[in-house]
């Protein structure tokens, strides 16, 4: 199966700090989300993001698909943004369709 | 706003009871997805269906759970009988469609604890 690696595992910021968060596969995907895991553990979804650059407010997620790899910049921290967050691939073979891998996440906690 | 409705929230048993589980998609996804998240993981993926009909059940442990999506709108995952290593929480997810460009919604999901 896909391997897919987050870094870092864990990440603390003072409030109003800027941060990247990576995601690294080791083989071609179809598909890319980002997720944000609350204290309560819904998952949110931040980005679909399979390729490109896309910008949601303070968050940007840019997927570089040929190099194998995702990145999500947070700017300005918030405390709200404290959780897990997730990056998600999926990988479609013909013999057994659809293969879905999770990454180990990122722990962010964000002081005041 | 269209979500992902999940019911238990929170679920204790002892082990050797049955436990069931219930999710009710976006109104009009076809594609619905049970996984399962033990803490300080992400989730793995325990069955896809599309419609009524199973996808991939590759990863469901097959002699105590189960799951069904009988007229293709909710469905509903169970264990029977549970087991001390079966707490997690169970997360549900839909798409609009099953191809591998679909993007996948969760619902809150059920924290299962086996006492």
């Amino acid at each position: 199966g896909i391997q897919v690696e987050q870094s870092p595992p864990d990440l603390i910021l003072q409030e109003g700090a800027n941060s990247t968060l990576r995601c690294n596969f080791s083989d071609s995907v179809n598909n890319l989300q980002w997720f944000h895991q609350n204290p309560w553990g819904q998952l949110i979804n931040l980005f679909y993001i399979p390729s490109g650059t896309k910008q949601n407010g303070r968050l940007s997620a840019t997927t570089v698909a040929t190099e194998r790899y995702s990145l999500l910049y947070i700017s300005s921290s918030q405390t709200t943004d404290s959780g897990v967050y997730f990056c998600a691939v999926v990988s479609f073979w013909q013999n057994t369709g659809n293969q879905f891998y999770f990454g180990t996440g990122t722990s962010l906690t964000v002081i005041p | 706003e269209a979500e992902v409705a999940q019911s238990p929230r929170y679920k204790i048993t002892e082990k050797s009871q049955a436990v069931a589980f219930w999710c009710d998609p976006i109104s009009g996804h076809a594609t619905l997805y049970w996984y399962r998240q033990i803490l300080g993981q992400g989730p793995e993926l325990l069955v896809q269906f599309q419609d009524e009909s199973v996808v991939d059940d590759s990863q469901l442990p097959k002699d105590r759970f189960s799951a069904e999506r009988l007229k293709g709108v909710d469905s509903t995952l169970k264990i029977q009988p549970a087991e001390l290593g079966d707490s997690a929480m169970y997360l549900c997810a839909s798409s609009l469609g099953s191809g591998p460009h679909n993007e996948q919604f969760f619902g809150p999901g059920t924290r299962l604890t086996v006492l």
